[in-house]
Order: C-alpha cells, then structure tokens, then sequence
C-alpha cells in the first residue's frame, strides 16, 4: 500500500534557525513528490514537485531533496511568515491521486 | 505558478437543503481536478477525482448520490452537497492538474461550509 509519513508532527524553531523536516514514503513506482505549504483557513500552495533521485530543488529558503526512500525540506535562516502546515505528497505511477503525508506545523518565533 | 478558484469561499445553509461549489482553473485547461474535504487539523482527505466529460470516480465511503461531482468543461468542474446535514460542514478544498514538460497539481482557496 502506497504510504507517506511525515515527521516531526510539529516543530517550534526561532528566527534564523535552520532545520530540515523529514518526508518517507512507500510507492509502488513514484511519478512525482510533492511538497506543498497550507496556512490556516487556505487551500495548499504548490512548492516542488520531484521526480527521481538525486533530484535538488530551491525556492526562496526553502531547499527539496529527494531519495529513494524519503524526501527532505530544508528551510535556512527562517522567517516567522514561513511559519504554516507543510504537506508531502506522492503520485503513484499509473495512479491520477495524490497519497499525503498528515503535515508537518512549522512555528517560526521571532 | 496556475490560478485555481473556488466558488463561495464560505457558505451557510440550512439541514436539508443542497448547496453547489464550483472550482475554475483560471489560466490552464484541466482534465483532471480533485475534490478534498478537511477537518480541522488533519490532513487532506480525497472525496473524488473529477475527469472532464466522464463520470467521476469517488473514493470507498464517499456516498456518490451525496456528493454529486460535474466536470463539463476543462475549466470547470463543480461538487453539489445534496441535503446537507450538520455533519458535512467541513472545508472543501479542488484541486486541479497541469500537465505539460513538468507535472503540477494546484490546489483552490477553500469552501468552508456550515450547516445549520
């Protein structure tokens, strides 16, 4: 069965400290990762989509990286606006759905 | 990055009553789109994917008589909630695919719905 785990559930960090959070998935065949961010109230933002490993992408302060096994969001020197719910994804291959992670809530105090 | 909208982004409406939320994709053409609902602080819960000109395909325990799904065009595909009762408040969330040279899912603002 096709599966996503996200970790940690939440994580409280301080302005300008860097972390990373952990995206592991189970796919029978992988088309796609996805990461997106959802603030409260909002539908999900579209971030990365990844497609093989080895795979790097950037967008601001935030870096997505790719295995074969997981997925990682490093975020540098983070703001508190960057503060929001972070979802991983996976697109089986041959599957039109997407399989999500339950999030990670990521805090940014000042 | 591609526009989807919703339509309202809020509704209430009385026990027993059918309420309709459409999702456009503003600045692509959509094959697919896909109907979510969430509960508050939990993840996204597929209902159903949406394929325009052919029947919907709802995932196990979504009722389909409940939750009528259209997709009539590749900008435009819309959810019904058919007598709604108050334990269907919930947000509804569409999202869309973009397909082309890299493959994209977007999603739409949001519907919060309360029944009352």
């Amino acid at each position: 069965e096709d599966q996503v785990t996200q970790s940690p559930e939440a994580l409280r960090l301080q302005e300008g400290e860097s972390s990373s959070l952990n995206c592991s998935y189970t796919v029978s065949g992988l088309r796609g990762l996805f990461w997106y961010r959802q603030d409260p109230g909002k539908g999900p933002e579209f971030l990365f989509t990844l497609y093989s490993a080895g795979e790097e992408k950037e967008k601001e302060r935030l870096k997505a990286t790719l295995t074969k096994k997981e997925s990682f969001l490093h975020i540098t020197a983070p703001k508190p606006e960057d503060s929001a719910t972070y979802l991983c994804a996976v697109r089986p291959k041959g599957a039109q759905k997407l399989v999500f992670g339950q999030g990670t809530r990521l805090t940014i105090n000042p | 990055g591609a526009v989807v909208s919703q339509h309202p982004s809020w509704v209430i409406c009385k026990s027993g009553t059918s309420v309709k939320i459409e999702c456009r994709s503003l600045d692509f053409q959509a094959t697919t789109m896909f109907w979510y609902r969430q509960f508050p602080k939990q993840s996204l819960m597929l209902m159903a994917t949406s394929n325009e000109g052919s029947k919907a395909t709802y995932e196990q325990g979504v009722e389909k008589d409940k939750f009528l799904i259209n997709h009539a065009s590749l900008t435009l595909s819309t959810l019904t909630v058919t007598s709604a009762h108050p334990e269907d408040s919930s947000f509804y969330i569409c999202s869309a695919d973009r397909e082309g040279r890299e493959y994209e899912q977007y999603f739409g603002p949001g519907t919060r719905l309360t029944v009352t």
